[in-house]
């Protein structure tokens, strides 16, 4: 079956723009969650959405923002952009939302703020 | 303050076993400890999951004492091919997830 998908693959935004980026998960899973990975700070908790609800947040400021939709694919948004915002988003999918189970995730989006 | 640490690089020979541990000393009671394998351009992939004492997979072993402050990744006999960034995934009060800094293995001829 087709894992997870993530659109864009890369993209360039210049400060204090929006961005919003997608997340399809692997069909059956409900759960999607979100991350940000930089060199510096390593692999990021953003967010996490099941049934169309944000269930857990990590500590970012509320520019980054997501939904869920109801067949389960989830979009990020992040606005006025800034260049510390240069990372690789990856979004995972589970079958359910609960740790203790295992996450899939897409190849992620690499998003360069100029 | 959760915190999650691993050793940030391992150095190895194919054909010889190599052990990762992730220190994780404010784990909840009752959040699994998870490992993760990525290369280059990709993201994350699953390796193996665990609670307490030992599980084993056709790829790794996990070792968890009994304290759970540590967890130690297991791979026997590693290839050229395992060559990447291991991470450990832990839940703090199963609402905060924080991945280990992660353990670049690089795997010698």
């Amino acid at each position: 079956k087709a894992g997870v998908t993530q659109t864009p693959r890369y993209l360039i935004k210049t400060r204090g723009q929006q961005v919003t980026l997608s997340c399809s998960p692997i069909s059956g899973h409900r759960s999607v969650s979100w991350y940000q990975q930089t060199p510096g700070q390593g692999l990021q908790f953003l967010f996490e959405y099941f049934s169309e609800t944000q269930r857990n947040k990590g500590n970012f400021p509320g520019r980054f923002s997501g939904r869920q939709f109801s067949n389960s694919r989830s979009e990020m948004n992040v606005s006025t952009l800034e260049l510390g915002d240069s990372a690789l988003y990856l979004c995972a999918s589970s079958f359910k939302m609960d740790t203790n189970t295992e996450a899939f995730f897409g190849q992620g989006t690499r998003l360069t703020v100029v | 303050l959760a915190k999650t640490t691993q050793p940030i690089s391992m150095d190895s020979y194919e054909g010889q076993e190599v052990n990762i541990t992730c220190s994780h000393n404010n784990i909840a009671t009752n959040d699994y400890i998870t490992w993760y394998q990525q290369f280059p351009s990709q993201g994350p992939r699953f390796i193996i999951q665990g609670y307490k004492t030992k599980v084993t997979n056709e790829v790794a072993s996990l070792f968890i004492p009994a304290d759970r402050k540590s967890s130690t990744l297991s791979l026997p006999r590693v290839s050229l091919s395992d060559t990447a960034v291991y991470y450990c995934l832990v839940a703090y009060n199963t609402d905060k997830l924080i991945f280990g800094t992660g353990t670049r293995l690089q795997v010698f001829p």
